[in-house]
């Protein structure tokens, strides 16, 4: 089982609409957390850490459920502009330094 | 501005010869990595290195070497034992904030063999 999976999409969606991703994690030491935004030959770009108490930032919100070992972003009234894939990243303490695993990414294709 | 500077943007490499990437960064960080990213797949780490003159293996290092003489400098060598070195390379620094160490990226070199 990967460390960290993530369904691959594509998520098509019409302009406006709310689009939610999960990211389940196996391990249960893991520490902390994080959703990237990746455009297509570019690098990723750290788009919001993810807490248990949830984070929103603007139309973007963050979650944790620790108990059943998955982060979840939500997108409300998608933008053309939201188009790329969001990698899911987990951080945990391994051998003396922080281990980061990112997900394989999640496609959304967000249609006029 | 600060930020990591991946050079070139695209390279070419022909069968059994080395070639190198550069990656520098301007943050002060002490932590930096070098992933590979293969099309539809996720990133890979190849090398990381916490500390000057330190570094250590990630998951795919076979092929690969890198140095770390320099704070600010990470080359990674693509070496010619690495067979199937067509890829999108990514170079990252971090900083730690609480218990989370946060990454970020150069643009990347895609990398070819002729």
């Amino acid at each position: 089982r990967k460390e960290v999976e993530q369904d691959p999409g594509p998520f098509n969606v019409p302009e406006g609409a709310t689009v939610a991703f999960n990211c389940t994690y196996s391990n249960s030491a893991s520490q902390s957390f994080f959703w990237y935004r990746q455009d297509c030959r570019k690098e990723p770009k750290l788009l919001m850490s993810v807490y248990s108490s949830g984070n929103e930032d603007g139309r973007f919100t963050a979650q944790l459920n620790r108990a059943s070992q998955y982060i979840s972003l939500l997108i409300r009234d998608s933008k053309l502009s939201d188009s790329a894939t969001y990698l899911c990243v987990v951080n945990r303490r391994s051998g003396g330094y922080q281990k980061v695993t990112f997900g394989t990414g999640t496609k959304l294709q967000v249609i006029p | 501005d600060g930020g990591i500077t991946q050079s070139p943007k695209y390279l070419f490499r022909k069968e059994g010869q080395n070639v190198t990437l550069s990656c520098e960064q301007n943050l002060n960080h002490d932590a930096m990595y070098w992933y590979r990213q293969d099309p539809g797949q996720g990133l890979r780490l190849i090398y990381y290195s916490q500390i000057v003159n330190d570094f250590q293996k990630g998951d795919i290092a076979e092929g690969y070497s890198v140095s770390r003489e320099k704070k600010e400098s990470f080359p990674l060598t693509v070496t010619s034992a690495q067979k199937n070195p067509t890829a999108f390379y990514l170079c990252a620094s971090s900083r730690v904030e609480g218990m989370a160490e946060k990454l970020f990226f150069g643009s990347g070199t895609q990398l070819s063999v002729l």
